[in-house]
């Protein structure tokens, strides 16, 4: 099953506006990723949180994480129609080094 | 500095041949990832390699699946007497010696593959 999974599964919004999409998982992780995915692209990173932190900014994103809650959610703040993509959260967990990711978000920002 | 460069982009075969994709990770690293992304699916986890050994290929099938990363050329993702069901997209990546795979992957454009 999915260790990570993005809520809401798509999302349509008018460029200026707001995106908020959240992720939630199961287990106790030790990072968490939030990755975007242009259309028949591969994945670009945008941001890692750790699970001692509570909060990160970079640029137009903020992302913020419960972890007694296991749930992160991401913010585009002024989106763009060029912020249109899938994003995707990804967890790492005790001693794996390998992400697992959710089946993502997809936004659509309208010009 | 070129990104993960991943050929072909598309690779279209029949049932019953045999695919190779090719992933050459970006200058300097070391780990390289193979994963499987169905339409409307995130990525799955195939295999994890360093150079010249498997480190984890718990995500891949059993058969008619394999994987390299020799010491010289790029690692190839080689799938045998492909079935329907094996078309799908597929995502490598890569990150620097030391991270373990902790942290930021850095991933190809992934090649399309279609089974006809």
């Amino acid at each position: 099953s999915q260790q990570g999974e993005e809520d809401p599964q798509a999302l349509s919004i008018q460029e200026g506006e707001n995106a908020t999409m959240n992720c939630s998982y199961k287990t106790s992780i030790n990072n968490l990723q939030w990755y975007r995915q242009n259309s028949g692209r591969g994945l670009v990173h945008l941001i890692l949180i750790r699970s001692n932190e509570r909060e990160k900014h970079s640029g137009r994103l903020r992302v913020t994480l419960d972890t007694s809650k296991k749930s992160s959610s991401l913010l585009i703040t002024a989106s763009r129609a060029a912020d249109t993509a899938s994003y995707f959260c990804a967890t790492e967990s005790g001693g794996s080094y390998i992400p697992t990711f959710g089946r993502g978000t997809s936004l659509i920002v309208h010009p | 500095n070129a990104g993960v460069m991943q050929n072909p982009r598309h690779l279209v075969r029949r049932r019953g041949q045999e695919a190779r994709l090719r992933c050459s990770p970006m200058k300097g690293h070391s780990h390289v990832y193979w994963y499987r992304q169905l339409p409307e699916e995130g990525l799955k986890f195939m295999v994890y390699l360093q150079k010249e050994n498997i480190i984890d290929e718990s995500g891949m099938p059993k058969e008619r699946f394999s994987a390299e990363f020799p010491k010289e050329g790029p690692s190839i993702l080689r799938i045998q007497q492909v079935v329907r069901g094996d078309s799908a997209a597929y995502f490598c990546a890569s990150s620097p010696p030391g991270r373990g795979g902790q942290g930021e992957q850095f991933f190809g454009p992934g090649t399309r593959l279609t089974v006809l």
